[in-house]
């Protein structure tokens, strides 16, 4: 079946730096994947929807400049949050559109980033 | 807009006890409804379905019914166990390729 494998699962990161999540297709290849935030008692809010070779679309009130996607290969998406801000601290989520398998979705494990 | 809310938690049952999650939905047309659940450190993985009005998902003693006309999916099971322990979401598709979450309920189930 489809995997998706999400590193780290935790990070504790200084404000103004920058952590670089990553989302890996292990055994299959994915030309669509999602990136989802929560933020505590709220829902999975889907940030972008990125496509191997072009650019994330990302969703309204979502800052591109620093939230960088980018989705090279058919197999790794990465989430920059640039110039993090406690603000920022939230759980994050992948996800990759897989026809086929759990009926189109396959998630990441996700990322709890904490910012101090 | 599209949305769903869910029954906040965190739940905390016995083992063998009966498990209701509510969850409801707003959307236009016709979603497809979902519930996820999440075991500790892993990611989230599709529960049950149900795509039309008056279908019932069900997988691993879970039930799910989509209602039209309360526009309600509750999840449901007769007899939970500490297997059970996770978070659960409700989730539905309006068409497109998006999902829409509610906020997940942790259950917790006691020996």
């Amino acid at each position: 079946g489809a995997v998706v494998s999400q590193h780290p699962s935790w990070v504790i990161c200084k404000s103004g730096t920058s952590v670089k999540i990553e989302c890996r297709s292990l055994d299959f290849q994915a030309t669509t994947m999602f990136w989802y935030r929560q933020f505590p008692k709220q829902s999975l809010m889907l940030m972008a929807t990125s496509n191997e070779g072009s650019k994330a679309t990302y969703e309204q009130g979502v800052e591109k400049d620093k939230f960088l996607i980018n989705h090279a290969s058919l197999t790794l998406s990465t989430l920059t949050v640039t110039s993090a801000h406690p603000e920022d601290s939230s759980f994050y989520i992948c996800s990759a559109l897989t026809p086929g398998h759990n009926y189109g979705y396959t998630f990441g494990s996700g990322t709890r980033l904490t910012v101090v | 807009g599209d949305s769903v809310t869910q029954m906040e938690g965190p739940v905390t049952l016995s083992e063998e006890a009966f498990l209701t999650i509510n969850c409801t939905y707003t959307a236009t047309g016709y979603p497809s409804l979902f519930w996820y659940v999440q075991y500790p450190g892993e990611g989230l993985q599709l529960l049950l379905k149900a795509t039309k009005a008056d279908d019932k998902g069900s997988n691993k003693g879970f039930e799910a019914t989509y209602r039209k006309e309360t526009t309600s999916f509750h999840l449901e099971k007769g007899s939970v166990q500490v297997s059970d322990s996770a978070v659960y979401f409700c989730a539905l598709r309006p068409g497109a390729n998006n999902l829409f979450f509610g906020t997940g309920t942790r259950l917790t189930v006691i020996p």
